[in-house]
């Protein structure tokens, strides 16, 4: 199995572009999640989803859309880039029963 | 809302030494994971704790949970030079909610 799988590795955006970060996992997996990670601050949760059609906010969701319209793809959209949203970007499903996340490769994101 | 702290933040050990990492989280909570991360890369799950009392060991590690202290601990057996990395504890919310909040991270580094 693939696991858990993310697109791009890294991106270098201009102020005020838009993009789209991809997850898709295989694993068959309910819940998925958006999270970022900045130095001294561990993993906060941006957005998450606890099945097809089903997104809620999380810890810091300002600047970023999702939607869930398969239960295999998470798709993360950052709407109008802010130098403040350079970052690692982190995607997560976690089975059923809640014994395991597992995580994406990682997205390093820089906003000029 | 949950708030999960770990001690220490830095942590430079010589090699064949013991030492303990500390998480403490602010709410009820029925499960705690512990991550692994070494710079640049994603996150490995190394341990779920889903009870008050459980302990899970594997090789030089082993942690453990106590609920009614809201307290999870990583103890370190003669560390050695493949154990720096990132440490992260995570802590699941109320019972149903998958949303982990995590700690901001203890950073390992053994020393020869």
């Amino acid at each position: 199995n693939a696991g858990v799988t993310q697109t791009p590795k890294f991106q270098v955006l201009k102020t005020g572009q838009s993009m789209t970060l991809q997850c898709a996992q295989d694993m068959n997996h309910e819940y998925m999640s958006w999270y970022r990670q900045d130095p001294g601050m561990g993993l906060r949760l941006i957005h998450y989803s606890v099945g097809a059609g089903i997104t809620d906010q999380g810890e810091v969701p300002n600047g970023y859309n999702v939607s869930r319209s398969t239960t295999e793809d998470f798709p993360l959209r950052l709407l109008s880039a802010a130098p403040s949203q350079t970052s690692v970007y982190f995607c997560a499903s976690i089975r059923t029963g809640r014994t395991e996340a597992f995580f994406g490769q990682g997205t390093r994101l820089t906003v000029v | 809302e949950l708030k999960v702290e770990q001690n220490p933040l830095f942590l430079s050990m010589q090699e064949e030494k013991n030492y303990t990492i500390y998480c403490n989280y602010s709410t009820t909570s029925d499960r705690l994971y512990w991550y692994r991360q070494d710079p640049g890369k994603s996150l490995e799950s190394l341990f779920v704790l889903l009870s008050n009392g459980a302990v899970k060991q594997e090789g030089r590690l082993m942690a453990s949970l106590d609920t009614k202290a809201r307290l999870s601990t990583l103890h370190i057996t003669a560390a050695v030079h493949d154990l720096s990395a990132t440490y992260f504890c995570a802590v699941d919310g109320d019972f149903g909610n998958e949303k982990l909040t995590f700690g901001t991270g203890t950073r390992l580094t053994i020393i020869p």
